[in-house]
């Protein structure tokens, strides 16, 4: 079974601070995927990338970036948390594309 | 840009009735997936549709995709409690390079 491993299940982080999520995926996924999920909102696309160091924006790249320097990890990062970026972030792997997505447990970020 | 709508919103039943979600595309779709969210947890895949008029189904769970593969529909036949979650539609455009999702319909079931 695919296993995708985010770093934390829950971070408390403060407005300004900058912020990393970690995503480790151990089945040799080419695609990986960050969304987040809000209440009546559904799950956004917030960066995706295709292969080590690449990336493309999703819907709501605004405020976030995205590292992928090995295939198995694919990070986002806050560069300067705001409060209105409390969310669970979901980070997914998929082996084509499109392909089914596997997801993660998710990480949820309250920014103060 | 692509916008995928999915109704209702939210929907309660009683064990044993039906349920329907349906999922709206403004632009055709080269493919359509299923993904069931359990309460606290992530989503899971169900399936992926892929040619027109495509109808596939999983035990209780029958899943279409329209003519013109701008619209896809999940129906549940006599629901039971293990049902409760919400149910996402994912598609991809023709010429999209990532799954935009519904906004999900949430069923909750009572015995």
């Amino acid at each position: 079974d695919v296993k995708v491993t985010q770093s934390s299940r829950y971070l408390v982080k403060r407005t300004g601070e900058k912020v990393f999520l970690e995503c480790v995926q151990d089945m040799d996924h080419e695609n990986m995927f960050w969304y987040r999920q809000d209440p009546g909102l559904g799950l956004r696309l917030i960066y995706f990338s295709y292969d080590v160091k690449m990336k493309e924006k999703g819907d709501i790249p605004e405020g976030y970036s995205v590292s992928r320097e090995k295939k198995e990890r694919f990070s986002l990062i806050l560069e300067s948390a705001s409060t209105n970026q409390t969310s669970m972030y979901l980070c997914a792997s998929s082996l084509s594309a499109p392909g089914a997505l596997h997801f993660g447990n998710g990480t949820r970020l309250t920014v103060t | 840009g692509q916008q995928v709508m999915q109704i209702p919103q939210y929907q309660h039943v009683q064990e044993g009735e039906d349920f329907t979600t349906y999922c709206n595309s403004s632009t055709t779709l080269s493919n359509i997936q299923w993904y069931k969210q359990r309460p606290g947890g992530h989503p899971v895949f169900l399936i992926q549709l892929v040619k027109s008029g495509e109808v596939k189904k999983q035990k209780r769970l029958t899943f279409q995709f329209g003519e013109a593969k701008k619209n896809s529909s999940l129906h549940i036949t006599a629901t039971q409690t293990t049902d409760v979650g919400t149910y996402f539609c994912a598609g991809l455009g023709q010429a999209g390079t990532a799954l935009i999702f519904g906004k999900g319909t949430t069923l909750s079931v009572s015995s």
